[in-house]
């Protein structure tokens, strides 16, 4: 059983085209968190969703819009692609958050692969 | 700006040596974690060391933090080639809520 899976693992689309991709959890988590992963491997939190409510909200074009609809799923959908998307997505999910008390570990996906040509 | 910062960039050994990776960051943190990407997957959480704590060993891992210097190592012994991943360390700032990771080290373990 996979604990975080994503979907799709490549995806290479067309610049201005719209593009959604979908993370699912079985790990019974709270909070949901979708990282992007650029060419020189730095990895850098987007969105982070506790119990299908916004908290963290990097600065992030709006063109990105992560939707939650259950604890389990975290979607991100992503409008009028730009070169500058090209990355691997990952999406995490970890057991608790309160604020100002320790996050715990991240189980991460195996990642989406974007390519805009 | 990234949190963690890792040193060296690449490191590259032979399989039974020993290799140590650090770690520095620049705020308060709550915990600092160290997280494994074999090429091409995602990343596995390999420890977790709280702000309190100095030292913490996991099979053939050992990390150490020191907040005075804001700095973690991480020290993996007798490596083996199923070693070779990029390694990196990722800091809970003192008020919770995320991790922030830093820009990797790539560790290559030659048979």
């Amino acid at each position: 059983d996979t604990a975080v899976s994503q979907t799709p693992k490549y995806l290479v689309t067309q610049m201005g085209n719209d593009k959604s991709i979908k993370c699912e959890q079985n790990l019974g988590h709270d909070t949901m968190y979708w990282y992007k992963q650029d060419s020189k491997k730095f990895l850098k939190i987007m969105f982070s969703y506790n119990n299908k409510e916004l908290i963290i909200n990097e600065t992030v074009p709006n063109r990105f819009s992560p939707k939650s609809p259950d604890k389990a799923h975290l979607n991100l959908h992503i409008n009028s692609l730009e070169l500058g998307d090209s990355a691997v997505y990952f999406c995490a999910s970890s057991q608790r958050f309160r604020m100002n008390s320790n996050t715990g570990e991240l189980f991460f996906g195996e990642g989406s692969r974007l390519t805009v040509l | 700006s990234q949190q963690g910062e890792e040193d060296p960039q690449a490191l590259s050994i032979q399989e039974g040596e020993n290799a140590t990776m650090n770690c520095s960051y620049k705020t308060s943190i709550n915990n600092l974690q160290w997280y494994r990407q074999n090429s091409g997957r995602g990343l596995v959480h390999l420890i977790l060391i709280r702000s309190n704590e100095r030292e913490k060993h996991s099979g053939r891992l050992r990390v150490t933090l020191d907040t005075s210097k804001k700095s973690s190592s991480l020290l993996i012994t007798a490596s083996r080639a199923a070693d070779t991943a990029s390694y990196f360390c990722a800091t809970e700032g003192e008020y919770g809520n995320k991790l922030v990771f830093g820009a990797g080290t790539i560790l290559r373990v030659k048979s």
